[in-house]
């Protein structure tokens, strides 16, 4: 069946260097992507959203880029730091009927920032 | 607003035994999810409801799995009879719209069953 899937299950960064972490995504109905992140011991937290009619979504220090070509989702972080460090979940909304639909998230990756 | 409110935080139960697990959502939201944290499968939707009623229970893993939503308040997860593979992190989230905003999580329930 169709998924979610990240390509790197970790990333290390020094703090103050920019981080991209990468998702793939093979369900061609789905029309709106989010990323989350999630600290130890709590729930995933919303960090940006991206609807797929656009390629591109700035926040404050970081950006979504959506490529629907070969179904590509990155998470773009500046000047990292290390309360940045977290598992990042791309999740999912995939078309239903009505206003039903469903969020489906990837397996997760874990940034790592070095002081 | 309190944001999304589960308990227990923690449950450990013996092999066999029933498990509740309890969910509030944010006021006003329309969609609850049920999900289940694990290493190895990661965030897995289990149920998902839209005005109290159930839309896609597909991921919900047997029958020993139940989950109602009685009232737009609150809504529950049931595992009996439990085993040591249920074992695992029970997120409740809620969102507005079904589904198509960002979902609101809640802090999980870390159930243990040995």
């Amino acid at each position: 069946g169709e998924s979610v899937g990240l390509h790197l299950p970790t990333l290390s960064v020094q703090e103050g260097d920019n981080s991209i972490i990468n998702c793939a995504y093979s369900n061609s109905a789905s029309d709106y992507f989010i990323w989350y992140k999630q600290e130890s011991g709590k729930g995933p937290q919303f960090i940006i959203d991206i609807r797929s009619n656009m390629d591109k979504r700035q926040g404050q220090r970081v950006t979504v880029l959506l490529n629907k070509t070969v179904k590509h989702l990155s998470l773009q972080i500046a000047a990292t730091q290390p309360g940045d460090s977290a598992v990042y979940f791309c999740a999912e909304n995939m078309k239903g009927s009505g206003a039903n639909s469903k969020l489906t998230f990837g397996k997760g990756i874990t940034l790592s920032v070095r002081p | 607003d309190a944001g999304v409110i589960q308990s227990p935080r923690h449950e450990v139960t013996e092999m066999g035994q029933e498990v509740t697990l309890r969910c509030k959502p944010i006021s006003g939201h329309n969609s609850l999810f049920w999900y289940r944290q694990t290493m190895m499968r990661g965030l897995e939707l289990l149920i998902y409801f839209n005005n109290n009623v159930p839309i896609d229970d597909s991921g919900m893993p047997e029958d020993r799995f139940s989950a109602k939503m009685p009232n737009a308040s609150f809504s529950t997860l049931k595992i009996q009879p439990s085993e040591p593979r249920d074992s695992a992190v029970y997120f409740c989230a809620s969102s507005t719209v079904g589904g198509r905003t960002e979902a609101f999580f809640g802090q999980g329930t870390r159930l243990t069953v040995v």
